[in-house]
C-alpha cells in the first residue's frame, strides 16, 4: 500500500525539542521531494520546509529556520524533522507528504499533533 | 512572500449547485496554482495542479482555470462528500503558501 506515516509528535514545553519521523511504503521514496506542511488547530496550512531527493537541498520558512532541521535517509525510507527550541505558535499537526509537479503534494500522510505548551 | 486570499470564506449551497470558488495572488504565480480539498480530521486531498489539472481519480465535476493573479475552482454539481475546506496553494515563488481557505457548507 502506498502511504506516509508519521510518528513523534506529543506534549512539549516552549524551549524543548521534539524529532519527527514519517515512513514510506509502496512507492519509490528516493525518488521525490519530500515536504513537511503544519496545520494550528482550527487553522490554515502552512509550508515548513522541503527537502531534495538526495538531501542536497533543504529549504524553510522563515518561522522556523534556524530551529527546525529536515532531513532524510533513502535507505530506510524515512523522512525527518528535528524540532529545536519549540514556541508555543508551533503547535500544530504536522503533515508529511511527497512533492511533485514541482511543487505541491500528492500524498500525505495523516498527521501528528505536536503540543508547545507554554 | 506571495499571499493569496480566497473567497469567499463560506460558502453556502444545496447538493446539486454548482459551486464556484476563487482565489486570488498579491503577485503573478502564472499558472503554478494547486486547489485541495480537506475534510475534518483527515489530511488535505490534490485536487488541481497548474491551474487546471486534475489529479488522478479526482472526478471531473472538479474543474480549475485562470492564471497570473486571478484563478477559479468550479464544481459543476455539488455531491454529498464535496462539502468540505478548500485552500488553493502556488508554488511560483519560495515560500510556497496557502490561501486561508474557503469552507464549503450545505445549505
Amino acid at each position: 500500500e502506498v502511504q506516509l506515516v508519521e510518528s513523534g509528535g506529543g506534549l512539549v514545553q516552549s524551549g524543548g525539542s521534539l524529532r519527527l519521523s514519517c515512513a514510506a511504503s509502496g512507492f519509490n521514496f528516493s525518488s521525490y521531494w519530500l515536504s513537511w506542511v503544519r496545520q494550528a488547530p482550527g487553522k490554515g496550512l502552512e509550508w515548513v520546509a522541503n527537502i531534495h531527493q538526495d538531501g542536497s537541498e533543504k529549504y524553510y520558512v522563515d518561522s522556523v529556520e534556524g530551529r527546525f532541521t529536515i532531513s532524510r535517509d533513502n535507505a530506510k525510507n524515512s523522512l525527518y524533522l528535528q524540532m529545536n527550541s519549540l514556541r508555543a505558535e508551533d503547535t500544530a499537526v504536522y503533515y508529511c507528504g511527497t512533492v511533485g509537479w514541482g511543487g505541491y503534494v500528492g500524498l500525505w500522510g495523516q498527521g501528528s499533533l505536536v503540543t508547545v505548551s507554554s | 512572500e506571495i499571499v493569496l486570499t480566497q473567497s469567499p470564506a463560506t460558502l453556502s449551497l444545496s447538493p446539486g449547485d454548482r459551486a464556484t470558488l476563487s482565489c486570488r495572488a498579491s503577485q503573478s504565480v502564472s499558472n503554478y496554482l494547486a486547489w485541495y480539498q480537506q475534510k475534518p480530521g483527515q489530511a488535505p486531498r490534490l485536487l488541481i495542479y497548474d491551474s487546471s489539472n486534475r489529479a488522478t481519480g479526482i472526478p471531473a465535476r472538479f474543474s480549475g482555470s485562470g492564471s497570473g493573479t486571478d484563478f477559479t475552482l468550479t464544481i459543476g454539481s455539488l455531491e454529498p462528500e464535496d462539502f468540505a475546506v478548500y485552500y488553493c496553494q502556488q508554488r511560483s515563488n519560495w515560500p510556497i503558501t496557502f490561501g486561508q481557505g474557503t469552507r464549503l457548507e450545505i445549505k
